[in-house]
């Protein structure tokens, strides 16, 4: 089973709204990520997870809080979010977190802030 | 940090026309990752890149790693409908921080 799966799949907001996006692996993996993509340009890495503890955060807004409850889950909550946000977030997972592990990553959740 | 540039942004073939995007840095990379996203999905890993003047291939798709580790190629031969997406390199730094390169968007009319 090489599937991370994401919920939801499509996310409308307000802008005074608390949300989460939500991201599972049962592959045993124990690096996991987010990632940010706006339309027509690549993903941005926004926070790396190893063994459950935040490893990288690449100086992402705090209206975006990042938690790890498990090895197997990864959520993004969302709070005050800002029109801008709007974008396809995705999440990824590896075995670990070194360089040339392969990525897998989730279907992404599209997010859209009014 | 490392930064990767992809040409062409976008690329239309006909059908049967082979198509290549590039990938170069101005530093040398540790290793070279390409991703294939469909219209409306998420990056799918193709393959990986390690040492210097490698080549793989897989079916219809050759992928080459340059001598000096800075530069990359993806060449499709006889495109498909099937082979439409964007194709994105991308290299890992420490951390498996994965930066990406802008992505060639491939549109394939039949």
């Amino acid at each position: 089973d090489t599937e991370v799966t994401q919920t939801p799949k499509h996310l409308v907001m307000g802008m005074t709204n608390k949300k989460s996006l939500k991201c599972e692996q049962h592959m045993g993996h124990r690096a996991m990520y987010w990632y940010k993509q706006k339309a027509k340009k690549p993903p941005e890495l926004m926070f790396v997870y190893s063994y459950e503890k935040l490893s990288i955060n690449e100086s992402v807004p705090s209206r975006f809080s990042p938690e790890c409850p498990n090895s197997s889950l990864l959520n993004l909550h969302l709070h005050a979010l800002q029109p801008e946000d709007s974008a396809l977030y995705l999440c990824a997972s590896s075995q670990i977190a070194v360089k040339q592990e392969t990525q897998y990553f989730g279907p992404g959740t599209r997010l859209l802030v009014l | 940090g490392q930064q990767v540039m992809q040409i062409p942004q976008y690329q239309h073939v006909q059908e049967g026309e082979d198509f290549t995007t590039y990938c170069n840095s101005s530093t040398t990379l540790s290793n070279i990752q390409w991703y294939k996203q469909r219209p409306g999905g998420h990056p799918v890993f193709l393959i990986q890149l390690v040492k210097s003047g490698e080549v793989k291939k897989q079916k219809r798709l050759t992928f080459q790693f340059g001598e000096a580790k800075k530069n990359s190629s993806l060449h499709i031969t006889a495109t498909q409908t099937t082979d439409v997406g964007t194709y994105f390199c991308a290299s890992n730094n420490a951390g498996n921080m994965l930066t990406f390169g802008g992505g060639t968007r491939l549109m394939v009319k039949p």
